[in-house]
């Protein structure tokens, strides 16, 4: 099955300090990316969706400014917690649709610990 | 809005026997997929199965197959012969038809495979 990857898988990282994480499509091309936070035990929670080429769309709630996305290329999308607070401390996750398929693969997330 | 139900949040199955994950959903449009996911300790989401609803076959992948009640707004996993490696936490998720893959997903429900 296709492939995306995710980078780093954890990170710690001071408060006030900003964060990227990386989701690439290894041997496909994604259009669109999806971001999803999970809290520990909980579901995954649809942040926004990753256009290239164009601004991401956030969901209602979430603080465009303080997650930036970025997709710059066709196997890309970057996810950058900016002035990271403990409270943003959690698991995040990619997916990637494969064009014309039947499934969306997910990368195998990262543990952001903000101290 | 889509919404997405699991009201059990754990259950427990002894190995080989077979075990049923509920989910209900609630949606106002006709042609949609649901799926159920896997996602073990390792956290990497994997996708366990998936239905069409416009299909009114269940859909089956060797020992998993669905109940999928349209009428009813029901989704729900059996698991057959259930293995050691079940053990994980399982999400229900809705897409629309367009294929977009945005998914919206249940709470999860933590399955655990007793020896």
């Amino acid at each position: 099955g296709a492939v995306v990857s995710q980078h780093p898988s954890r990170v710690i990282c001071k408060s006030g300090t900003s964060v990227k994480i990386e989701c690439r499509s290894l041997d496909f091309q994604a259009t669109t990316m999806f971001w999803y936070r999970q809290f520990p035990k909980q579901s995954l929670m649809l942040m926004a969706t990753s256009n290239e080429g164009s601004k991401a769309t956030y969901e209602q709630g979430v603080e465009k400014d303080k997650f930036l996305i970025n997709h710059a290329s066709l196997t890309l999308s970057t996810l950058t917690v900016t002035s990271a607070h403990p409270e943003d401390s959690s698991f995040y996750i990619c997916s990637a649709p494969k064009g014309g398929g039947t499934e969306a693969f997910f990368g195998q997330g990262t543990r952001l610990t903000v101290v | 809005a889509q919404t997405v139900t699991q009201s059990q949040p754990e259950m427990s199955v002894q190995e080989a026997e077979t075990v049923t994950l509920s989910c209900t959903y609630d949606t106002s449009e006709n042609n949609y997929y649901l799926f159920w996911y896997k996602q073990p300790p390792s956290r990497q989401m994997i996708l366990v199965i998936r239905q069409e609803a416009y299909k009114q076959q269940n859909a089956t992948e060797n020992r998993f197959s669905v109940n999928f009640q349209k009428a009813a707004k029901s989704f729900s996993l059996k698991i057959s012969d259930s293995q050691l490696g079940d053990t994980a936490m399982y999400f229900c998720a809705w897409d629309s038809m367009d294929s977009s893959y945005k998914l919206i997903f249940g709470s999860g429900t933590r399955l655990l495979v007793r020896p």
